[in-house]
């Protein structure tokens, strides 16, 4: 069985500030991994993903992710936070051949203060 | 990109109706879907695993004669809320999968407001 934990429900920064979302996963096989991000009342914008190769990912609006397996994590980061980056931010793991099912964590809204 | 257009975004229905929400692939072709529920500011909830051509595969706890699902083809897949109730109100996402590019593309999300 898979699963996601995502510390913190909330994170406050300050705009130009780093971005740092945690996110911990367990897994029976080599997981895939997401982010994604939500605006209110809208569906999920696909951050980046780690599905094999270079354990540092690149996503869009200058976020990216490592895939530490030693530490069953899978970090959000950013250098310096803008204003529209506030939104919901969701992890979610799968496993090739376990039905491809995305499993999600309760997600993490972040909020960006002048 | 892939594009998954779901419709409509916004339905209010009286207790008792049904409510159908479409999910489209529109750039490819999606074997699988996959639906989900949002409450108010928790996380999404696997309902259900669309396959086309066969029976859905509904998680544990979902009902399958509430929640009808149809992917009679590889764009095409229905949600139908059958006999709603208040309860029932929710933010209702779709999802495709794309195996051509790999991952999952979301629609943009259906709140439905049962009264």
């Amino acid at each position: 069985a898979q699963s996601v934990t995502q510390l913190g429900s909330h994170v406050s920064v300050s705009e130009g500030a780093l971005v740092l979302l945690r996110c911990n996963y367990s897994s029976s096989v080599p997981p895939y991994l997401f982010w994604y991000v939500q605006y209110p009342n809208q569906g999920l914008q696909l951050l980046l993903k780690y599905t094999t190769g270079a354990t540092l990912v690149k996503g869009i609006n200058g976020f990216e992710a490592e895939f530490k397996k030693s530490e069953t994590s899978f970090h959000l980061t950013k250098p310096s936070a803008h204003m529209s980056d506030a939104a919901e931010y969701f992890c979610a793991v799968s496993e090739e051949g376990g039905g491809n099912k995305l499993t999600f964590g309760t997600g993490t809204q972040l909020k960006v203060e002048l | 990109g892939a594009v998954v257009s779901q419709h409509p975004s916004r339905v209010i229905c009286k207790s008792g109706t049904s409510v159908k929400i479409e999910c489209r692939s529109l750039d490819f072709q999606a074997t699988t879907m996959f639906w989900y529920r949002q409450f108010p500011k928790q996380s999404l909830m696997l309902m259900a695993t669309s396959n086309e051509g066969s029976k859905a595969t509904y998680e544990q706890g979902v009902e399958k004669d509430k929640f009808l699902i149809n992917h009679a083809s590889l764009t095409l897949s229905t949600l139908t809320v059958t006999s709603a109730h208040p309860e029932d109100s929710s933010f209702y996402i779709c999802s495709a999968r794309d195996l051509n590019r790999g991952g999952y593309t979301f629609g943009s999300g259906t709140r439905l407001t049962v009264v």
